[in-house]
């Protein structure tokens, strides 16, 4: 079983409509949850961190976590075609220092 | 600021030879990390520095990778006698605080490296 899972994609929405992403993590000693957005060829970039649980939003951007259940997920309202990308799960035990990502969700927004 | 910078962008060796990657952190940044990127996979973690200290070096692959931080700032990844399989994108990350919960991590464009 791998640390971190992610629904396996690819995933295809229209544009407008609502893009779930998730993601659960077996350490439970981990505290802090990162969504990466990567484009094609391109490096990962931050899009959300979250370390409560509960939601955070941010945009167009809403990450849920539920710690008990360890899980952890992306929304993205009205998907945008350049919404378009890889998204990567991380998650950090601060103790430790480093960071365990999934290996990605591909997510294709159709205008 | 600047960001991360990396060089080369991409290096193409033939197998056995030794090969050097670098990377240049945000500065003030004491945090590095240091990840291995195959086609279509995801991040593979090799090291990560503290200042110039390496608390965990579990995801080197083996005894051939070495890495090290001078400085408190540049990092060099160094791969001895090449492998095929060590073909991927090296990708550098810093951050500002690892102990932070929030602690975000920056990216460099990454070293393609491609083994002959």
């Amino acid at each position: 079983q791998k640390e971190v899972e992610q629904n396996s994609g690819p995933l295809s929405v229209p544009e407008g409509a609502i893009a779930s992403l998730n993601c659960t993590y077996s350490d439970r000693g981990s505290q802090s949850f990162f969504w990466y957005r990567q484009y094609s060829g391109k490096s990962p970039e931050l899009i959300m961190s979250i370390y409560s649980n509960g939601d955070k939003e941010d945009g167009r951007f809403t990450a849920q976590l539920n710690k008990a259940s360890q899980y952890v997920s992306l929304l993205i309202r009205d998907s945008q075609p350049s919404d378009s990308a890889t998204y990567l799960c991380a998650v950090k035990d601060t103790n430790a220092g480093k960071s365990t990502f999934g290996d990605g969700t591909t997510l294709t927004v159709k205008p | 600021g600047a960001g991360v910078s990396q060089s080369p962008s991409n290096k193409v060796t033939e197998k056995g030879k030794d090969v050097e990657l670098r990377c240049d952190p945000i500065s003030g940044h004491t945090a590095l990390y240091w990840y291995r990127q195959s086609l279509g996979q995801g991040l593979e973690f090799l090291i990560y520095f503290q200042g110039n200290s390496a608390p965990d070096k579990s995801g080197l692959p083996s005894d051939r990778f070495s890495a090290e931080r001078t400085g408190g700032s540049v990092s060099t990844l160094t791969i001895q006698r090449t492998q095929q399989e060590d073909s991927a994108v090296y990708l550098c990350a810093s951050s500002l605080v690892w102990r932070d919960l929030e602690d975000t991590q920056y990216f460099g464009p990454g070293t393609r490296l491609t083994v002959l």
